[in-house]
């Protein structure tokens, strides 16, 4: 059973970069699929935020492209999130999931969620 | 990329049946047939009942039915049960690798 795990600083000033890592259990991100980032502002719909290969393809959200850089440390079995220029309305439940297939298809892991609120 | 239209909220007595829509474009939607729902019980993360418009992931029951005619994609419960009150979302495929999904629809077992 695949688990995934989100760990990073759960305020973060205006402006800043929010920093977001996730850690897989029972299965190496070497062997394959994509892994992807997803938030929840607080009730609010889900948003893809991207998703990256274990050889570091990435795919962004177009409407946040300009902010997000994704990686991945497969020595660590960890991807990485990064957004800049933080505003309050980037303040959300960040998750990290696992698609069935290719980049998008069907996230069928899911990470428990990290809340993240951007204020000063 | 907009986020696909669901209706705000759903809702049907035990037993009954309910179908839940998700509109797109010809761009999302109506182009591809990678169409996603997930159920999403307060204070849990997603979890995935049907990808590719209608196949059901190993565990969901087969209550659980998934559709897709032209823009509209749409997700029926049948047989209600009280377990199956939970926010619904809707995902597509939307080109270029890249994913959209609907604002979600609270359903509600009377």
């Amino acid at each position: 059973q695949v688990q995934l795990q989100e760990s990073g600083p759960g305020l973060v000033k205006p402006s800043e970069t929010l920093s977001l890592t996730c850690t897989v259990s029972d299965y190496y991100i070497s062997n394959g699929y994509y892994w992807g980032w997803i938030r929840q502002p607080p009730g609010k719909g889900l948003q893809w935020i991207g998703s990256i290969y274990h050889s570091g393809t990435t795919y962004y959200n177009p409407s946040l492209k300009s902010r997000v850089t994704m990686s991945v440390d497969t020595s660590k079995n960890q991807f990485s999130l990064k957004l800049s220029s933080v505003t309050a309305a980037d303040t959300a439940v960040y998750y990290c999931a696992r698609p069935i297939s290719g980049p998008t298809t069907g996230f069928d892991y899911w990470g428990q969620g990290t809340l993240v609120t951007v204020s000063s | 990329q907009s986020a696909l239209t669901q209706p705000p909220s759903a809702s049907g007595s035990p037993g009954q049946s309910v179908t839940i829509s998700c509109t797109g474009t010809s761009s999302d939607v109506g182009a591809y047939n990678y169409v996603s729902w997930y159920q999403q019980h307060p204070g849990k993360a997603p979890k995935v009942i049907i990808y590719d418009v209608s196949k059901r992931p190993s565990g969901v029951p087969d209550r659980f039915s998934g559709s897709k005619s032209g823009n509209t994609a749409s997700l029926t419960v049948s047989g209600l049960q009280a377990e199956d009150e939970a926010e619904y979302h809707c995902s597509s495929y939307a080109g270029s690798n890249t994913v959209v999904f609907g604002g979600g629809t609270k359903l509600t077992v009377l």
